[in-house]
């Protein structure tokens, strides 16, 4: 059972385009960490959303966790090659005290 | 040296070989966690130490056998793998176990087993 279930899988844009990914789960975390791995690195925090309907922003970059706290989206403005990575989502639940991973978006932006 | 660093960064071996992966973490945290990174899988946690105890050990086979001697170092021995262990492990630390800690993660370790 894939509790976080992140869409597209696989996203292949130009840069200068728009973006975003999804993190889905038919379940309520306490807080939803995004986070971005590169080829050979292990993966950086973005950004942790802990209140429902929260949207926070990074420059280009705004996350938006769900009202019900069981969902999160991540929009990129004007993608620039160096936004190419491995995109994580992460819920964490104060019942089990660890974080629980998403497969991750692999998102390529070509020059 | 600042961060999470994990040695080595490759590592080939057979499957009766011994090997252990290193991590260090230079910040000051007390929780420390294993996690395994496979192809078309999401993250898998392994282990958690906080505060050198372990405190999660995630259903892992034993031939997967961690070490924490003190809170900024944490090893993982490996003995008689299997090739589908083959992925990349890697390290994170934060400041405890509690959930919304943010969690740094060293560069991990590719794991080839043949």
């Amino acid at each position: 059972t894939q509790l976080l279930k992140q869409s597209p899988q696989f996203l292949s844009i130009q840069e200068g385009e728009n973006l975003t990914v999804y993190c889905n789960s038919s379940s309520v975390f306490s807080s939803l960490q995004w986070y971005r791995q590169e080829p050979g690195e292990g993966p950086v925090l973005l950004v942790t959303v802990v209140t429902g309907g929260e949207v926070k922003k990074l420059k280009r970059l705004t996350f938006q966790f769900g009202d019900a706290r069981k969902d999160s989206s991540l929009h990129i403005t004007a993608a620039q090659p160096g936004d190419t990575g491995l995109y994580l989502c992460a819920g964490g639940k104060r019942s089990q005290g660890n974080l629980i991973f998403g497969k991750g978006t692999k998102l390529s932006v070509k020059p | 040296e600042t961060g999470v660093t994990q040695t080595p960064r490759h590592l080939v071996m057979g499957m009766t070989n011994k090997k252990s992966l290193k991590c260090e973490q230079h910040l000051g945290h007390n929780a420390m966690y294993w996690y395994k990174q496979s192809a078309k899988k999401p993250l898998e946690l392994m282990f958690v130490y906080n505060f050198k105890e372990q405190t999660e050990n995630n259903s892992v086979p034993s031939r997967f056998s961690p070490e924490c001697p003190n809170s900024s170092h944490l090893f993982l021995h490996l003995h008689t793998l299997q090739p589908e262990d083959s992925a990349l492990y890697l390290c994170a630390s934060s400041q405890d176990s509690t959930v919304n800690n943010e969690q740094f993660f060293g560069p991990g370790t590719r794991l080839t087993v043949l």
